[in-house]
């Protein structure tokens, strides 16, 4: 099946630094990855759609200057979390989907980051 | 504004029983609807989808049932074993790349 992994699975740091989260398939090609974060008890919320070669689209209240995404290839892209503050502290989420299409998407496993 | 919605956030059934889970939806240009199992600090996984040209879909113990008129679908599962229990959540999705998410119901399964 299809395989998508995050690195790190969990990362603390101080208020002011930037946080880099990468999202990898690893059994397929993925034209379009997504990024979700996901608040205590509460949803998955998309925050962007990354398109490989194209700039990503922010949902509507993402800052695209605080998280930045690249999709450089089709098997990776990236999330960075630019000058972070304790209420980015998250679990991070995203997800491929693979150049057949289709509306299924392969999850990663996720990326909790706290921000002291 | 929450399109899709779980309303039950948490659900105990006794293994061997029959877990229903529920999901309502209010926007009619979704067509294609899904299921996730999530465990704490891991990713979703896929379980099961429904288009919204069918009413029913089966995949072993997982039944999927849409109402479009009701704007509702229920993910049954039958027989309910302990490694079921997660968190559970439907999305779904339209003419976009976007997946809408419910806010997830906690199913128990006990002994």
């Amino acid at each position: 099946g299809a395989v998508v992994s995050q690195h790190p699975s969990r990362v603390i740091c101080k208020s002011g630094t930037s946080v880099k989260i990468e999202c990898r398939s690893l059994d397929f090609q993925a034209t379009t990855m997504f990024w979700y974060r996901q608040f205590p008890k509460q949803s998955l919320m998309l925050m962007a759609t990354s398109n490989e070669g194209s700039k990503a689209t922010y949902e509507q209240g993402v800052e695209k200057d605080k998280f930045l995404i690249n999709h450089a290839s089709l098997t990776l892209s990236t999330l960075t979390v630019t000058s972070a503050h304790p209420e980015d502290s998250s679990f991070y989420i995203c997800s491929a989907r693979g150049a057949s299409g289709g509306d299924e998407q392969f999850f990663g496993p996720g990326t909790r980051l706290t921000v002291l | 504004d929450q399109q899709v919605k779980q309303n039950s956030p948490s659900l105990s059934v006794q293994e061997g029983r029959i877990s229903i889970l529920n999901c309502d939806y209010t926007n009619s240009m979704f067509d294609y609807f899904l299921w996730y199992k999530k465990y704490p600090a891991e990713g979703p996984t896929f379980l099961i989808s429904i288009s919204s040209i069918k009413d029913k879909n089966e995949d072993g113990r997982f039944t999927v049932f849409l109402n479009k008129s009701a704007k509702h679908l229920s993910l049954h599962i039958v027989p309910s074993q302990p490694g079921d229990s997660a968190v559970y959540f439907c999305a779904a999705t339209g003419n976009t790349d976007k997946l809408i998410f419910g806010t997830g119901t906690r199913l128990q399964v006990f002994p």
